[in-house]
C-alpha cells in the first residue's frame, strides 16, 4: 500500500512569513496526526484528527498554528507568522486500530527552516 | 510537552556487538512502542508492547514492557551496519509520547 505522502520535503522561509504543509494519509486511515520534531528531540504531537474532527490539539500553538482536515482525508498544517523556533521537521502520521496492530505510519516529513 | 527519558543518548559500537537501551517515565503507560528513524525519514515502528512484563521479539530485536509500566527496554543482537539510526521509545495512554532518542552508530 502507498505510504503517508507529505509535501513539500523542504521549505526555507523568513521569520514572520507564512507556510503551509500538506499530508495525504494512507487510504482508509481515519486518524491523522501532525508532529513537530526539533533537531535532537523526539517527535511532539501537535494535533490529532479522527476523520475530520479534532481529537487533541492541546499542544498546538493556536496563536500561529492552524490545521484542518476538511473532508476527512488530506490535511494541511499552517504557520502564520513563523518564528525562528519553528524550525523543525513536521511529520504527518496516520493510523487505524487493527486488533493489536497500532498501524502508526509516518510520512517522511517536511523540513522547515526559518531564517 | 512531556517526553520520556532514554539512555544512553548515543552509542558507538562495533559490528556484531549486542546493544541495549532503555526508556523511563514518571507516568504509567498502557502501551510501549519502539521506533527507528533514518536520516530524512519518518520513524518506522519496530516493536509494540501491550502489557506489563511482555517480552516481544522481531528478528534480532527484543523489547520488554517493564513490570511497573513506567519503563521499557530494547535489545539488538549481533548488530549490523544498517542498524545505524536513531531509536525512539514511545508510550501511549490517550496520546503517543516519544522519548528523547538513542543514536546508534555501528562501525564495521
Amino acid at each position: 500500500e502507498a505510504g503517508v505522502a507529505q509535501s513539500p520535503r523542504y521549505k526555507i522561509i523568513e521569520k514572520r512569513q507564512s507556510v503551509a504543509f500538506w499530508c495525504n494519509p494512507i487510504s482508509g486511515h481515519a486518524t491523522l496526526y501532525w508532529y513537530q520534531q526539533i533537531l535532537g528531540q523526539g517527535p511532539k504531537l501537535l494535533i490529532q484528527f479522527q476523520n475530520n474532527g479534532v481529537v487533541d490539539d492541546s499542544q498546538l500553538p493556536k496563536d500561529r498554528f492552524s490545521a484542518e482536515r476538511l473532508k476527512g482525508v488530506d490535511s494541511t498544517l499552517k504557520i502564520q507568522p513563523a518564528k525562528l523556533e519553528d524550525s523543525a521537521v513536521y511529520l504527518c502520521a496516520s493510523s487505524i486500530w487493527d486488533g493489536l496492530d497500532y498501524g502508526y505510519t509516518f510520512g517522511s516529513g517536511t523540513r522547515l527552516t526559518v531564517v | 510537552g512531556q517526553q520520556l527519558n532514554q539512555s544512553p543518548q548515543s552509542m558507538f559500537i562495533q559490528e556484531g556487538e549486542d546493544v541495549s537501551m532503555n526508556c523511563t517515565s514518571s507516568s504509567i503507560f498502557n502501551t510501549w512502542l519502539w521506533y527507528k528513524q533514518d536520516p530524512g525519514e519518518g520513524p518506522v515502528l519496530l516493536i509494540a508492547l501491550y502489557k506489563a512484563g511482555e517480552l516481544t521479539s522481531n528478528g534480532r530485536l527484543t523489547a520488554q514492557f517493564g513490570t511497573t509500566r513506567k519503563d521499557s527496554f530494547l535489545n539488538i543482537s549481533a548488530s549490523i551496519p544498517s542498524d545505524v539510526g536513531i531509536y525512539f521509545c514511545a508510550g501511549n495512554t490517550d496520546k503517543l509520547i516519544f522519548g528523547t532518542g538513542t543514536r546508534l552508530q555501528v562501525f564495521p
